[in-house]
């Protein structure tokens, strides 16, 4: 079974800098790779998805992730964040029929991403 | 085009007691993923029904049930409520039959809190 590690359970920054929130995955076969956002009494919301091609996968609101089978990670990356980017971040690993799964998604403990102003 | 929507938004229990949250998928999507959120614990696969059937389950007691209906729609019943069932209830839907196909994208609702004192 295929599993998900968020490395970091809040990741505080300050607006317009930087933020990088880590991902690592358990598989040994091929995944399908997510980010999903979910901010404050809300649902979850998909950010960008790897499954095939370009290991650089761009997303919504600026934001994009990096697909490194040899470390099994999957980082999400924004060059400058806002204040309205607080929100919980949730990576999420899937694997299709064809390498013994079913797609149902199996998502990370989440990272908090707090902007400070 | 409406998207997830989920009933109640808050429902509040003793222990013993049975709960029913309700689920309708986005008009035209046949599978519906039903996911628990705890504190701390990220989201955690409960079922998964599509065309009616019941087609996978997470790792959680019988108490835990559910049903899909002839429109798609679908209630998540737990019976015997216990302290640690309190948590935000998410419902899901994908637009392929079969499960998230290969998009592998889920459409979240905004959730049940369910609270058992």
């Amino acid at each position: 079974a295929q599993s998900v590690t968020q490395l970091d359970s809040q990741v505080p920054v300050f607006e317009e800098a930087p933020v990088e929130l880590r991902c690592n995955y358990s598989s040994s076969v091929s995944v399908y790779l997510f980010w999903y956002v979910q901010y404050p009494n809300q649902g979850l919301q998909l950010l960008l998805k790897y499954l095939s091609g370009s290991t650089l996968v761009k997303g919504i609101n600026g934001f994009e992730a990096e697909f490194n089978k040899s470390q099994t990670s999957f980082h999400l990356r924004k060059p400058s964040v806002h204040i309205s980017d607080t929100a919980e971040y949730f990576c999420a690993v899937s694997l299709p029929p064809a390498s013994g799964g079913s797609y149902i998604p199996t998502f990370g403990r989440g990272t908090s991403l707090i902007v400070h102003p | 085009e409406a998207g997830v929507t989920q009933s109640p938004t808050h429902l509040i229990k003793t222990r013993g007691q049975q709960a029913t949250l309700r689920c309708s998928p986005i008009s035209g999507h046949t599978s519906v993923y039903w996911y628990q959120q705890a504190l701390g614990l990220g989201l955690q696969f409960l079922l998964w029904y599509d065309e009616g059937e019941e087609r996978n389950r997470g790792n959680f007691p019988p108490r835990f049930s559910g049903r899909q209906f002839p429109n798609y729609s679908s209630e998540l019943n737990v019976n015997a409520l216990e302290l640690e069932d309190s948590a935000l209830y998410l419902c899901a839907s994908s637009g392929t039959s079969g499960g998230p196909g290969n998009t592998g994208e889920l459409f979240f609702g905004e959730g049940s809190r369910l609270t058992v004192l």
